[in-house]
């Protein structure tokens, strides 16, 4: 079946900016992450949505970040005022159950270059 | 706060050659830890998991990973590498059972010479 999807897959945009990440889940999956890829920091955490539970946005490096999940399955992440610090990829998982044990689901990601 | 350390940012080893790339944590309790690779060009997949049990577990593609507590570690082996299984290799460590939220390491290049 299909897997996670992500669009843009390239974004080149201008410093101040806002731009916004789109992540399709797997039909089904009610767990959705959003991780972030940069050069020197690694693959961080950013927000977590289970259901209609209140997300865990312990990640989220800034207030400029945000994001939400409408109908409990397609997910936006909205960077307000980008910075060049904010060039990295942005990754987008889904899985059936928020569980440890249960195998998250990776998309392709969006690379996000800030000018 | 829960950490991982990859000490190897990059490897290269021959085709055919045994390989064991290093993951250790930081973490109170009995932590859940993973390997992931990413191909160029691919997304993340995961390689193997650990949660309890016996220490030594199998992945897909060969690999094996051997959980060590009293060295704090989780290496990720395999016996001989194929030019295909050259990527980025991700240890990670889930702090909590019921969210699934993974800190990541900061990833180990493998390079495979023919």
């Amino acid at each position: 079946g299909a897997g996670v999807s992500q669009s843009p897959s390239n974004k080149v945009t201008e410093k101040g900016k806002d731009v916004e990440l789109r992540c399709d889940p797997i039909s089904g999956h009610t767990a959705l992450y959003w991780y972030r890829q940069s050069l020197g920091q690694g693959l961080e955490f950013l927000i977590y949505f289970q259901g209609n539970s209140a997300p865990d946005k312990s990640g989220l490096p800034s207030d400029r970040f945000s994001a939400e999940r409408t109908g409990g399955s397609v997910s936006t992440l909205t960077i307000q005022r980008t910075q060049q610090e904010d060039s990295a990829v942005y990754l987008c998982a889904s899985s059936p159950k928020p569980r440890v044990s249960v195998e998250q689901y990776f998309g392709p990601g969006t690379r996000l270059t800030v000018t | 706060a829960q950490s991982v350390t990859q000490p190897d940012i990059h490897i290269t080893v021959s085709e055919g050659a045994s390989l064991e790339l290093r993951c250790n944590y930081s973490y109170g309790a009995t932590p859940y830890l993973f390997w992931y690779v990413q191909s160029p060009g691919q997304g993340l997949q995961l390689l193997l998991k650990y949660f309890s049990g016996d220490t030594l577990v199998q992945g897909i593609k060969g690999f094996e990973a051997e959980f060590k507590r009293s060295q704090s570690s989780f290496n990720l082996r395999k016996p001989s590498v194929h030019w295909s299984d050259a990527a980025e290799y991700f240890c990670a460590v889930s702090p909590t059972s019921n969210t699934g939220k993974l800190i990541f390491g900061q990833g180990t290049t493998l390079q495979v010479k023919p």
